[in-house]
């Protein structure tokens, strides 16, 4: 089955540097892939999605980037503020077009 | 309502119970999901939903869970016979439909405890 891989696990930026967050996944047929924000006790939110018709798509200060032949896409923080403390989720969407599959999750802490 | 509702919000068992956690989605999304999300951890698919059928339910760890949703609308996970290792937030998601690159809206979730 789908497997999604995502690095770090864990990320410590200073307020204004830029963060970056890879996953990896195994379906080649995968078209969708979404990210999501989870701050803590509150439920995850969409921020930013790419279907694979794409390579590139940049919304403000987030931007993510997929490349198929390798498989794989990245979500691009750039100038990060405190308030982009959260943990990130990627995730695909599998080859049946049916369940969301998500990475571990990154933790990212944004220091004042 | 507006947004995808989650009940209870909290849940405190003895080991052994049974449970059963409600999911009311999004009106008028046809695909339904549950997670799992233990603390500190990812989201672990455990079922989902297109319509009243579930296509997928790859992901329930036992035999003790189960879901079903009726009328294409509310959903709900079922543990039977808990054990503490099952203590874990579960988290509900709706999307307009299988198949299309549509966002998942995700309920505030129901904390389950077992004690």
């Amino acid at each position: 089955g789908e497997n999604v891989e995502q690095h770090p696990s864990t990320l410590s930026v200073q307020e204004g540097d830029s963060a970056v967050i890879k996953c990896t996944y195994s379906d080649s047929a995968s078209n969708y892939f979404p990210w999501y924000k989870q701050e803590l006790g509150k439920r995850p939110q969409l921020i930013i999605d790419i279907r694979s018709n794409v390579g590139e798509k940049k919304d403000q200060r987030i931007a993510v980037t997929l490349n198929k032949t390798a498989k794989h896409f990245s979500l691009h923080i750039t100038e990060t503020q405190p308030e982009d403390s959260a943990v990130y989720f990627c995730a695909t969407r599998d080859n049946q077009g049916g369940k969301l599959i998500f990475g571990q999750g990154t933790e990212l802490s944004v220091k004042p | 309502g507006a947004g995808v509702s989650q009940s209870p919000s909290n849940k405190v068992t003895e080991k052994g119970k049974d449970v059963e956690l409600r999911c009311d989605p999004i009106s008028g999304h046809t695909a339904l999901y549950w997670y799992r999300q233990s603390l500190g951890q990812g989201l672990e698919f455990l079922i989902y939903f297109q319509g009243n059928s579930a296509p997928d339910k790859s992901g329930l760890p036992s035999d003790r869970f189960s879901a079903e949703r009726t009328g294409g609308s509310v959903s709900t996970l079922t543990i039977q016979r808990t054990q503490q290792e099952d203590s874990a937030v579960y988290l509900c998601a709706s999307s307009v439909r299988q198949g299309r690159n549509t966002e998942a809206f995700f309920g505030q979730g129901t904390r389950l405890t077992v004690v």
